[in-house]
């Protein structure tokens, strides 16, 4: 069965260094989601990307979070200066359509740990 | 703004018990629900998708309804076992397409 691919699975930095995840997500879902999980909590948007585009990234931090998805398959979010709060497990998702209709499917996650 | 809410937060019951999951959303407005299953430290894996012209929607043991008017689902777990011990996840897809979470609910089946 196809996955969304992630790494690393764990990542330890110290605060006010830089850090950036990696996401593959399944050959063909245009539609590609970061989320970000609190311990306890569900996951909450960071940024959607239809193709290359990003379609919504009004809950981003965008003076130390950036997220891009150059050609259209795999993505990047990077995190600089990594904070104390920003300890939460990344996760990435794909779906085939646009809207949804055929489900999502996220990957195994990246679990940060800001020191 | 769309919400979403999990009832209990947490649960515990013998093996082979059947039991229910509640998830209720504030919107009615919306085009899927999808639960999903979370094991401590991993990421989330699919269970069951409703569309929103769906009443439920069954696989193995898990059987999920969707009452779109009401802003209500269920998920319902048939003999349950120690290994459905996980947290599980409500989430409804709203009309930007991205998936508005609730915060689980934390399983434990007790053998």
């Amino acid at each position: 069965e196809a996955e969304v691919a992630q790494s690393p699975r764990y990542k330890i930095t110290e605060k006010s260094q830089a850090v950036a995840f990696w996401c593959d997500p399944i050959s063909g879902h245009a539609t590609l989601y970061w989320y970000r999980q609190i311990l306890g909590q569900g996951p909450e948007l960071l940024v959607q990307f239809q193709d290359e585009s990003v379609v919504d990234d009004s809950q981003l931090p965008k003076d130390r979070f950036s997220a891009e998805r150059l050609k259209g398959v795999d993505s990047t979010l990077k995190i600089q200066p990594a904070e104390l709060g920003d300890s939460a497990m990344y996760l990435c998702a794909s779906s085939l359509g646009s809207q949804g209709n055929y489900g999502y499917t996220f990957g195994s996650g990246t679990r940060l740990t800001v020191v | 703004k769309q919400e979403v809410t999990q009832i209990p937060a947490a649960l515990s019951v013998p093996e082979g018990e059947n039991l229910v999951l509640n998830c209720s959303f504030t919107d009615s407005a919306i085009y899927n629900l999808q639960w999903f299953r979370q094991d401590p430290g991993k990421g989330l894996t699919s269970l069951l998708l409703i569309q929103s012209s769906q009443r439920e929607q069954t696989s193995g043991r898990l059987n999920a309804s969707l009452d779109k008017s009401s802003g209500r689902s269920t998920l319902y777990i048939a003999a349950s076992q120690p290994g459905d011990s996980a947290t599980y996840l409500c989430a409804v897809s709203d009309s930007s397409y991205k998936l508005i979470f609730g915060s689980g609910t934390r399983l434990l089946v007790r053998p």
